[in-house]
């Protein structure tokens, strides 16, 4: 069965770092998107892209937040400088469908930032 | 923006019975409403998902039902077993216009016990 990839599964990094975190979306799938998940709390849409270009971003993807679909199968998240507050989860997923419809989500990266 | 409102935080049932959860939303233009299960350390899985033109969706021990009116839905699992236990998110979103993300209520932790 196809499935959503994340590399790497945890990163550790020093605040004021630059990350870089990596998504295969399903190959078929033409919407991709960012949720984050802080430790106990509920899952949050960070950005949305389709056709390479964003198509939604939340408040939380402020001007330090960045994604790219550099070549057919990868989308990146960029954090430029990162804070302690950008310690969370972060999953990728693909969806079919605009709006998120049965969207598929990856088994996240661990973002620990120290 | 939309906001999805999800109650109990925790619930915990017997094995064998029923167990409910439910969910409120703002946007009434939303039209999807899917449930995912997260077990700890995992990524969110979609278990069930209904969209606007229906008022029930059932599957196997999983059951969902709509009420646009009112702006709620809620997941029915009877004959709860122990791989049950899991945090639940409601979310909903805007498939094919409008708003790409979805937004997840902030989940309820199942307990089944023995």
């Amino acid at each position: 069965e196809p499935e959503v990839t994340q590399t790497p599964s945890h990163q550790v990094t020093q605040m004021g770092q630059e990350v870089i975190l990596r998504c295969v979306p399903i190959s078929n799938h033409l919407y991709f998107y960012w949720y984050r998940q802080i430790l106990g709390q509920k899952v949050e849409f960070l950005v949305s892209f389709y056709n390479n270009e964003i198509s939604e971003k939340s408040e939380i993807f402020d001007d330090q937040f960045s994604v790219e679909r550099p070549d057919g199968s990868n989308f990146t998240l960029k954090i430029r400088s990162t804070k302690l507050e950008d310690s969370a989860m972060y999953f990728c997923a693909s969806s079919e469908a605009r709006g998120g419809g049965e969207a598929f989500f990856g088994q996240g990266t661990r973002l620990t930032v120290v | 923006g939309e906001n999805v409102e999800q109650h109990p935080s925790t619930l915990s049932v017997q094995e064998g019975d029923s167990a409910v959860i439910k969910c409120t939303y703002s946007d009434s233009a939303s039209n999807y409403f899917p449930w995912y299960k997260q077990e700890l350390g995992k990524r969110p899985q979609l278990i069930i998902d209904i969209r606007s033109n229906v008022g029930e969706k059932k599957d196997q021990r999983i059951a969902v039902t709509l009420n646009k009116t009112a702006k709620h839905f809620s997941l029915h699992i009877t004959e709860t077993q122990p791989e049950d236990s899991a945090v639940y998110f409601c979310a909903a979103s805007i498939v094919g216009g409008g708003a790409d993300g979805l937004t997840f209520g902030k989940g309820t932790h199942l307990i089944i016990q023995p």
